[in-house]
C-alpha cells in the first residue's frame, strides 16, 4: 500500500493568522491529487484537485500548490477564520485506477 | 437535491450479527466506494464499484459483503467475521470520466457493535 502523509496531525491558530499543511505523495504512477475540508459532522467536501506539476489552485482565502516531481503539495490558508476549523484531508490518485490514498488529515483549529 | 444518503446516522449492534449499511447516490455517477475511519488513521478503503454489478475489493475487505445491483445503491453488510467492526463508514460515489474522477461523499454512518 503506497502511504501519503499529511502534517502536522493537528493544529491551533487564532483568528487572522495565516497557516498551511503539507500533503506528500508517491510521485511514481501519479494522476491527481485531491484536498477536502470536513467539518464536524458533514461531509467531506472538496475543496481542489491538481494534475499538473506547478499547479496552483484557489478559492477565496485558501489556496494550494503541486509539485509532481517531488511528491508534495501545500494547502494555505490565508486570514484564518473560525469557520476554516475542520479536518483538511488529501487524496492521491495513481493513473489508471479511480482509487483515492487518503492522509489521516490535518485537524485545524481557529481560536477566536 | 443532488448527493449521496447514507442510513442510518448511528448503528448499534450486538455482536455476533451482521448488519447492513445503506448508500443512495443520484449522481448518475458509475463508480462508488465505501471506506471506513478509525481514530488517527486516514479513510481506509473497503470495496468499490466500478459498474454495476461489478465490484472489487478494497485494501480491508475482509468481513464485509457488498452488492451493486442498481447503479444507485451500494449497500456494505458488516458481517460477525469482521473482527473489529465498530468505526466510522462513509461511502462515496465518482463519475469514470473526466479529468479528476472526484468522489463526492455521504454524511456517513458510526457504526457500534457491543
Amino acid at each position: 500500500i503506497l502511504n501519503v502523509e499529511q502534517s502536522p496531525q493537528s493544529l491551533h491558530v487564532q483568528e487572522g493568522d495565516s497557516t498551511n499543511f503539507t500533503c506528500s505523495f508517491p510521485s511514481s504512477n501519479f494522476y491527481a491529487l485531491h484536498w477536502y475540508r470536513w467539518e464536524t459532522a458533514k461531509s467531506p467536501e472538496a475543496l481542489f484537485v491538481m494534475t499538473l506539476n506547478g499547479d496552483e489552485k484557489k478559492k477565496g482565502r485558501i489556496s494550494a500548490t503541486l509539485n509532481t516531481k517531488e511528491g508534495y503539495s501545500y494547502l494555505y490558508i490565508k486570514g484564518s477564520q473560525p469557520e476554516d476549523s475542520a479536518t483538511y484531508l488529501c487524496a492521491s490518485t495513481i493513473l489508471g485506477t479511480y482509487k483515492y490514498i487518503f492522509g489521516t488529515g490535518t485537524r485545524l483549529k481557529v481560536l477566536a | 437535491d443532488g448527493g449521496i444518503t447514507q442510513s442510518p446516522k448511528y448503528l448499534f449492534r450486538k455482536e455476533g450479527q451482521n448488519v447492513t449499511l445503506s448508500c443512495e447516490q443520484n449522481l448518475n455517477h458509475d463508480a462508488m466506494y465505501w471506506y471506513r475511519q478509525d481514530p488517527g488513521q486516514g479513510l481506509r478503503l473497503i470495496y468499490y464499484s466500478q459498474i454495476v454489478n461489478d465490484f472489487q475489493k478494497g485494501d480491508i475487505a475482509e468481513g464485509y459483503s457488498v452488492s451493486r445491483e442498481k447503479k444507485e445503491s451500494f449497500p456494505l453488510t458488516v458481517t460477525s467475521a469482521q473482527k473489529n467492526p465498530t468505526a466510522f463508514y462513509l461511502c462515496a460515489s465518482s463519475p469514470t470520466s473526466g479529468a479528476s474522477y472526484e468522489q463526492y461523499f455521504g454524511p456517513g454512518t458510526r457504526l457500534t457493535v457491543t
